[in-house]
């Protein structure tokens, strides 16, 4: 089964702190993803990695940005906090475009005060 | 942009009663997904369904796809209570991205 976890479930951070979420799946996919999640707006895509070294941004990459040194590992990096920014973020993967499923990791619930 | 949108925003059935999701979207598209996210969880894959199929079945899952009408309905029979949970549906063009809906969250009473 392909697992896809997160280093955090739970963070509390501060307005303007460095923020870094990571993700890791054990698949050799090549495609990794990160999306927000927020009520009534369904899940949101950031950025996405279809290979190391390569991102692109999504639909809201504006305060995000994002690192892919390892295929297995796919960082989300908020520079600079803010309150706005409190969400619940989850990581995907998937090993081909257009006739596979996503895989999402157990999600990080962040809190910026 | 092609954007998946489930109805009803919120579903409340009795255990045992069938629960019907349904999802429109705008474009044309590869496939369509279902996924379902337990509360503060992660989404988990629930069934595909390509442009050129009409209906899949899996386990209590009917999925059925119109294409003419661009929408998708979720059927859940039977429901339980560990079906509680919401229910999303993603929609995929060609060597595109998914594209998610707002979801519909779904109450399976005891």
């Amino acid at each position: 089964d392909v697992k896809v976890t997160q280093s955090s479930r739970y963070l509390v951070k501060r307005t303007g702190e460095k923020v870094f979420l990571e993700c890791v799946q054990d698949m050799d996919h090549e495609n990794m993803f990160w999306y927000r999640q927020d009520p009534g707006l369904g899940l949101r895509l950031i950025y996405f990695s279809y290979d190391v070294k390569m991102k692109e941004k999504g639909d809201i990459p504006e305060g995000y940005s994002v690192s892919r040194e390892k295929k297995e590992r796919f960082s989300l990096i908020l520079e600079s906090a803010s309150t706005n920014q409190t969400s619940m973020y989850l990581c995907a993967s998937r090993l081909l475009l257009g006739t596979d499923t996503q895989y999402f990791g157990p999600g990080t619930r962040l809190t910026v005060l | 942009s092609q954007q998946g949108e489930e109805d009803p925003q919120a579903l409340s059935i009795q255990e045992g009663e069938n629960a019907t999701m349904n999802c429109s979207y705008k474009t044309s598209i590869n496939n369509l997904q279902w996924y379902r996210q337990n509360s503060g969880r992660g989404l988990v894959h629930l069934i595909l369904i390509r442009s050129n199929e009409r209906e899949k079945h899996s386990g209590r899952l009917r999925v059925t796809l119109d294409t003419s009408k661009k929408s998708s309905s979720l059927l859940i029979t039977a429901s339980r209570a560990a079906d509680t949970a919401s229910y999303f549906c993603a929609t995929e063009n060609y060597g595109q991205n998914f594209v998610f809906g707002p979801g519909t969250r779904l109450s399976v009473l005891p």
